[in-house]
């Protein structure tokens, strides 16, 4: 299995500009999680989706963010516009049904805006 | 606050030396888990305790966690220059059931 994929790995951005972050998580698990890591907050879980249903957005810090699962192969975190705070490392995650069973993190997409 | 919070934030050893690392939380778990993460890459799992085990173990790897003082340990043994990196844990709640990290511990092994 490639296991959980992410695009792009990088992006630079301008202040203002709309900014999409992909994923496709491990084929046959039901959860995808989206996180933000920064070195002041840590790893912060932003939302995650069960059946491709969210379940829990709690952790969006505002509307200029928000999430899509379209298909069990398919997740968006999109961000407009986008502001130089929104700067951090992207995460998505899958696990096999549910919160408690271990997660399988992507590589990341690192975020830089401008 | 974290839920789980580990401590040391930082800890260097020589290579053959074990490392320990500590994890507090606050509330009642399901499960604890502890993750490695390299630098620049995505987080890894290492090892999952229930709330109802005292110890575990995988390779080199030893956890351990005590519901009644709230808190987990995980014992590298015989580290080597590849362990260098950050050691998650992360706790669930029962009440909300979603995975909460604490802020990680950077190990430095020395060759």
């Amino acid at each position: 299995d490639a296991g959980v994929i992410q695009s792009p790995r990088h992006e630079v951005t301008e202040m203002g500009q709309e900014v999409t972050l992909r994923c496709k998580p491990i084929s046959g698990h039901n959860s995808l999680f989206w996180y933000r890591q920064t070195m002041m907050r840590g790893l912060e879980l932003l939302i995650y989706f069960n059946n491709n249903v969210p379940i829990d957005d709690s952790g969006m810090p505002e509307d200029r963010f928000s999430a899509k699962m379209p298909n069990a192969s398919f997740s968006t975190l999109k961000i407009q516009p986008s502001e130089p705070r929104d700067s951090a490392v992207y995460f998505c995650a899958s696990s096999r049904q549910g919160v408690l069973n271990e997660q399988f993190f992507g590589p990341g997409t690192r975020l830089t805006v401008l | 606050s974290q839920q789980g919070e580990e401590d040391p934030q930082a800890l260097s050893i020589q290579e053959g030396e074990n490392a320990t690392m500590n994890c507090s939380y606050k509330t009642s778990i399901n499960n604890l888990q502890w993750y490695r993460q390299n630098s620049g890459r995505g987080l890894v799992h290492l090892i999952l305790i229930r709330s109802n085990e005292r110890e575990k173990h995988s390779g080199r790897l030893r956890v351990t966690l005590d519901t009644s003082k709230k808190s987990s340990s995980l014992l590298i043994t015989a580290s080597r220059a590849a362990d260098t990196a950050s050691y998650f844990c992360a706790t669930d709640l029962p009440a909300n059931s979603k995975l909460t990290f604490g802020k990680g511990i950077t190990l430095s092994v020395r060759p």
